[in-house]
């Protein structure tokens, strides 16, 4: 059984651009959470997805934004990057809604920005 | 606000020498307290789930009991395979997301 796949692994960009980020989770996970891992702040809360819609937004800014297609596959978006926001972004799936027990990660995208 | 401690920040074990990772939390009302395991360059792992106080988990190596202010991860005998970061997380009555502590990097050495 594949796993939760994350796309592109390892990226740079520079202040101002925008990213676009990729998850494919586990086959038959209808949800998507997107945390943000940083060596100060630990793993951060970003939204979840559940059949396209997001249920819950952390406290983040609207710069970060997200959303989940038909297939559950889902994608966020950081628009006008800050050297902050270099972080592991990490994708977890599930097979319900919410967190009731196990969430699936994948192996994270890795920004820098410049 | 739900705010989760980890301690110590890193520990360094000899094969076999056993030792607990502690993880205290504030949640207005707690629904879950979960384990996960991180590899260097991977995703956390689940490890466990406890929900109520003074239930315990046991997988392997590793036990997870639940107070109501804290939880404690024994590790019994440790073996260097057993190196990782140990995260904590809860989860607060009527949320849908995960409030993680900053982990606790666990060094076995043979």
């Amino acid at each position: 059984k594949a796993g939760v796949t994350q796309t592109p692994r390892y990226l740079i960009k520079t202040r101002g651009q925008q990213v676009t980020l990729s998850c494919s989770p586990i086959s038959g996970h209808r949800s998507v959470s997107w945390y943000q891992q940083t060596p100060g702040q630990g793993l951060q809360f970003l939204f979840e997805y559940f059949s396209e819609t997001q249920r819950n937004k952390g406290n983040f800014p609207g710069r970060f934004s997200g959303r989940q297609f038909s297939n559950s596959r889902s994608e966020m978006n950081v628009s006008t990057l800050e050297l902050g926001d270099s972080a592991l972004y990490l994708c977890a799936s599930s097979r319900l809604a919410g967190v009731d027990g196990e969430l699936f990660f994948g192996e994270g995208s890795r920004l820098t920005v410049l | 606000e739900d705010q989760v401690t980890q301690s110590p920040e890193a520990l360094r074990l000899q094969e076999g020498e056993s030792s607990s990772l502690n993880c205290s939390y504030t949640v207005s009302g707690l629904r879950g307290l979960f384990w996960y395991r991180q590899d260097p360059g991977k995703g956390p792992e689940f490890l466990f789930t406890l929900y109520s106080a003074g239930e315990e988990k046991e997988k392997e190596r590793l036990k997870a009991t639940l107070t109501k202010k804290e939880s404690f991860l024994h590790i019994t005998a440790p073996k260097p395979e057993d190196s990782a970061t140990y995260l904590c997380a809860v989860q607060e009555r009527g949320a849908n997301n995960l409030f993680f502590g900053t982990g606790t990097r666990l060094t076995v050495i043979p």
